[in-house]
């Protein structure tokens, strides 16, 4: 069975700097990955998603990913943080085929200071 | 266009009690999902529905009851509501990836739930 881990459950960047949060999977095959942001009291959205081609990959308000094979990992990067990026971010990864059931890690709190 | 949207927004139940939470999509998804998110948990699945008049239990369903009469609706019930129930409740639809190549799901605001 698929699982994803987020190692990080909290982090705090000051406004500016750049971010890197760490997301893990454990997948037999190539998986589906994604990155989700819940803003407080909002549902999810997407901010990328990989399913194959270039392992670097552009998302939407300036973040990027890069699914690395050799270490099981979907990395989020963010080069400089706004305040508005604080929010709650999910990894997930779903099986490729016809089975869409997407396993979510636990998510990584981002705390943004001024 | 409205998405994903979820009725109620918000629910206080008394153990024991019934409840419908309903999902509507106007983006006519083939598939359709509930999840719960608990503090330090994530999401998890609780059914989805491949389609029209079916549905499949997905990992935490014990509880919980739901149907898909029409295609742009899923309900979920609880039949008798337990105080372990509470949580925030979101739906998600997506396109039958076997057909669209993508597992992306979009998801609703969420509903609100707790049982005293």
């Amino acid at each position: 069975a698929q699982s994803v881990t987020q190692p990080d459950i909290h982090i705090t960047v000051s406004e500016g700097a750049s971010l890197e949060l760490r997301c893990n999977y454990s997948y037999g095959a190539t998986p589906y990955l994604f990155w989700y942001v819940q803003s407080p009291g909002q549902g999810l959205q997407l901010l990328l998603k990989y399913f194959s081609g270039d392992t670097l990959v552009q998302g939407i308000k300036g973040f990027e990913a890069e699914f690395k094979r050799s270490q099981s990992s979907f990395n989020l990067r963010k080069p400089s943080v706004h305040w508005s990026d604080a929010a709650e971010y999910f990894c997930a990864v779903a099986q490729t085929g016809t089975a869409s059931k997407l396993t979510f890690g636990t998510g990584t709190r981002l705390q943004v200071t001024l | 266009n409205a998405g994903v949207t979820q009725t109620p927004k918000f629910r206080v139940l008394k153990t024991g009690q019934s409840m419908t939470l309903l999902c509507a999509q106007d983006m006519n998804h083939e598939y359709m999902y509930w999840y719960r998110q608990d503090p330090g948990m994530g999401l998890r699945l609780i059914h989805y529905s491949v389609g029209e008049g079916t549905t499949a239990k997905g990992e935490v369903p014990d509880g919980y009851n739901v149907s898909r009469l029409k295609k742009q609706n899923f309900l979920l019930g609880l039949e008798s509501a337990a105080p372990s129930q509470t949580s925030v409740y979101f739906c998600a639809s997506s396109y039958n990836p076997g057909t669209s190549g993508t597992n992306e799901q979009f998801f609703g605001p969420g509903t609100r739930l707790t049982v005293l």
